[in-house]
């Protein structure tokens, strides 16, 4: 089953914060992040691992909570390169490696 | 590494004829998916490959979609007959280990049928 990203569109202006997040019906073994340009493939952000763990990646950072089934999205002092679409992708128990992605987040970063 | 690369990177052709789209995974990944993108549906997943065996067909839309993997550094997907709402952007990923580690995708195929 399709996770669910809110919101599902974003602007903003450099320097400002935003958080995407994902919600899932089911248990999950693991959360993905991707940010598509576009015309151009998805791109891997990072990966969180059922534990709950939270990850960072420049200013891009983020956190899973395995008993919610959510995962949530960090950016801090956004850059104009950062705009793109963001999905979510995520894996069911058994750590089977198929990702079910999110209807995505379009994000739009303004000088 | 050159990636996973795809081809045709657009194809156009008409309802009723056979399309066949390649993907050539990155050496060493055991995973191979084939998802499609629209608008309206997203990112889905059709069929992925463990080690040249399909798992999972289930997100193939109809028996007109097909896909094969003969070796680890070659798949191939392929509508017969195409029809208009097919067309839609084909991505093939490959991953080296399940899920522990992300997807890297290719270009795309851009898939438009008249």
């Amino acid at each position: 089953q399709q996770p669910v990203q809110s919101p599902q569109a974003v602007i903003l202006r450099e320097g400002e914060d935003a958080v995407i997040n994902c919600s899932s019906s089911k248990a999950l073994y693991s959360v993905h992040w991707y940010r598509q340009k576009h015309g151009e493939a998805p791109v891997f952000l990072m990966i969180l691992l059922k534990g709950g763990e939270q990850k960072g990646h420049d200013k891009i950072s983020a956190s899973f909570n395995e008993k919610k089934q959510q995962s949530s999205l960090y950016l801090t002092a956004s850059q104009l390169s950062y705009s793109g679409t963001y999905f979510c992708g995520t894996e069911g128990p058994g750590n089977t490696g198929k990702l079910i992605f999110g209807q995505g987040t379009t994000l739009q970063v303004k000088p | 590494d050159a990636g996973v690369i795809q081809s045709p990177r657009h194809e156009v052709t008409e309802m009723g004829q056979e399309v066949t789209l390649r993907c050539k995974p990155i050496s060493g990944h055991d995973y191979l998916f084939w998802y499609r993108q629209t608008m309206m549906r997203g990112l889905e997943l059709l069929i992925y490959f463990n080690n040249n065996v399909p798992i999972d067909d289930s997100g193939m839309p109809e028996d007109r979609f097909s896909a094969k993997m003969p070796n680890a550094s070659f798949s191939t997907l392929k509508i017969q007959p195409s029809e208009p709402r097919d067309s839609a952007v084909y991505f093939c990923a490959s991953t080296p280990a399940g899920a522990n580690y992300g997807y890297t995708f290719g270009s795309g195929t851009r898939l438009t049928v008249v």
